[in-house]
């Protein structure tokens, strides 16, 4: 059965670059019918899609965050990781990864969650 | 602001139907799959329907998707008190070249 788990810090001072990882097992991150992706939720909000990376193909990021956004994908690792620079207060979030369906859309299964808090 | 266009919330009793608006444009539900998301209170999103209206596996039919030019929506039928949470339509846009969800939708069972 295919599980992701998000790692990474759940503090980060602002300024700082966040970096996340999700780890995959049950499956492998080389498929061409898949991408790997992460998707937001800021307290007492709904979700924001960051962006996706098909493991051998070209990034697709939220415009929104595309200038600080940087999603990568390590095949030996059965990794993919999510770096946010120049981080604030209002990037303080739950950070989800999940598997996205290439040219579907729709996420499945996503990883549960990890809480990030910007602060000093 | 999403793209994609949510009541913010809907209600009904239990036992009775109600449906869920997900309302966009050209760019990316009138020429795109929707998928619907449920999440209950402090979980992470499920995924309820994808393709405009395939239920995966484990889902029960009293969940429905149905997509229209460049609306979708999401029915519910028996309500069950079990089913307050929020909902999210979600789909690829072409002119962004990337994934939108709608706001979401508190479904609150009376």
């Amino acid at each position: 059965q295919l599980q992701l788990q998000e790692s990474g810090p759940g503090l980060v001072k602002p300024s700082e670059t966040l970096s996340l990882t999700c780890t995959v097992s049950g499956d492998s991150v080389v498929t061409t019918i898949y991408y790997w992706g992460w998707t937001r939720q800021r307290p007492g909000t709904g979700l924001e899609w960051i962006g996706g990376l098909m493991f051998s193909g070209r990034p697709y990021y939220n415009p929104s965050l595309q200038s600080r956004v940087t999603i990568s994908v390590d095949t030996s690792k059965n990794q993919f990781s999510l770096s946010l620079r120049s981080m604030t207060a209002a990037d303080t979030a739950i950070y989800y990864c999940q598997r996205g369906r290439m040219g579907e859309d729709w996420f499945d299964p996503w990883g549960q969650g990890t809480l990030v808090t910007v602060s000093s | 602001q999403s793209v994609l266009t949510q009541p913010p919330s809907v209600s009904a009793a239990p036992g009775q139907k109600v449906s869920i608006s997900c309302s966009g444009s050209t760019f990316n539900i009138g020429s795109k799959y929707v998928s619907w998301y449920q999440q209950l209170p402090r979980t992470v999103p499920k995924l309820l329907i994808y393709n405009n209206d395939k239920r995966p596996s484990g889902i029960p039919d009293r969940f429905s998707g149905s997509k229209s030019g460049t609306s979708a929506t999401l029915g519910i039928t028996g309500l069950q008190t079990g089913d307050e949470a929020d909902y999210y339509c979600a789909t690829w846009d072409n002119s962004l070249s990337a994934a939108v969800f709608g706001g979401g939708t508190k479904l609150t069972v009376l």
